[in-house]
């Protein structure tokens, strides 16, 4: 079945250093979600790529979907104590499949 | 707009009982998806529901079960409970349950089986 590899599962920065996360499929992507957990908290829907190479911005927050659509990346610049939790990348693979597909997160914990 | 609700927000069980976790949807949200997370395997999907019929299933056991209502509540029910059921049980409502309706999460009911 579809697979949603994320690396790295654990990092640590100081703060106002660059932070990446990165999300593979073992399958193609008809799109990709990025989500984020708060510690103790529940995932929150942060953005949604679909095109192929397809990049988006929020604040300091790069998203990037890669050309074959079978990989994504998150990049924070100039992280701050508000980027702490965990960021999810979750994906279907299309066709009838109502099942988002989430990869296991990265820990971003922050040293202020 | 009220967000997602579930209830109870923790419950402790011993072995072999059975739960029953409640999801209350955002309002005019039809899909409702169901989510193990534990720190080991992150987040897990256990089924989706859409305008009471499930559309999709997770690979769990069959003692993992729910249910849609017409009012797009939803209930799902754990039978003969293991140690390793024990977990957040998270709920996701999304307006279609189409590929690009994003998932809205509620605050998630913490299971502990002892």
């Amino acid at each position: 079945g579809q697979q949603v590899m994320q690396i790295p599962q654990y990092q640590h920065v100081q703060e106002g250093e660059d932070f990446t996360t990165y999300c593979n499929s073992s399958t193609t992507l008809s799109n990709i979600q990025w989500y984020k957990q708060r510690p103790g908290g529940h995932p929150v829907f942060l953005i949604q790529l679909v095109k192929s190479g397809e990049v988006k911005k929020q604040k300091r927050l790069t998203f990037q979907f890669g050309e074959a659509k079978k990989n994504s990346s998150l990049h924070i610049t100039a992280t701050q104590t508000t980027d702490v939790g965990t960021y999810f990348c979750a994906g279907y693979s299309g066709g009838s499949n109502y099942k988002l597909t989430f990869g296991k997160g990265t820990l971003l914990t922050v040293n202020p | 707009k009220a967000g997602v609700t579930q209830t109870p927000r923790y419950l402790i069980k011993t072995r072999g009982q059975q739960v029953t976790l409640s999801c209350s949807p955002i309002s005019g949200h039809r899909s409702v998806s169901w989510y193990q997370q534990t720190p080991g395997q992150g987040l897990q999907f256990l089924f989706e529901y859409f305008s009471e019929t499930q559309r999709n299933k997770g690979n769990f056991p069959g003692r993992f079960s729910g249910r849609q209502f017409s009012n797009s509540r939803s209930e799902m029910n754990v039978s003969t409970l293991e140690l390793g059921d024990s977990a957040l049980y998270l709920c996701a409502s999304s307006l279609s349950g189409d590929l690009f309706s994003p998932l809205h999460f509620g605050n998630g009911t913490r299971l502990t089986v002892t």
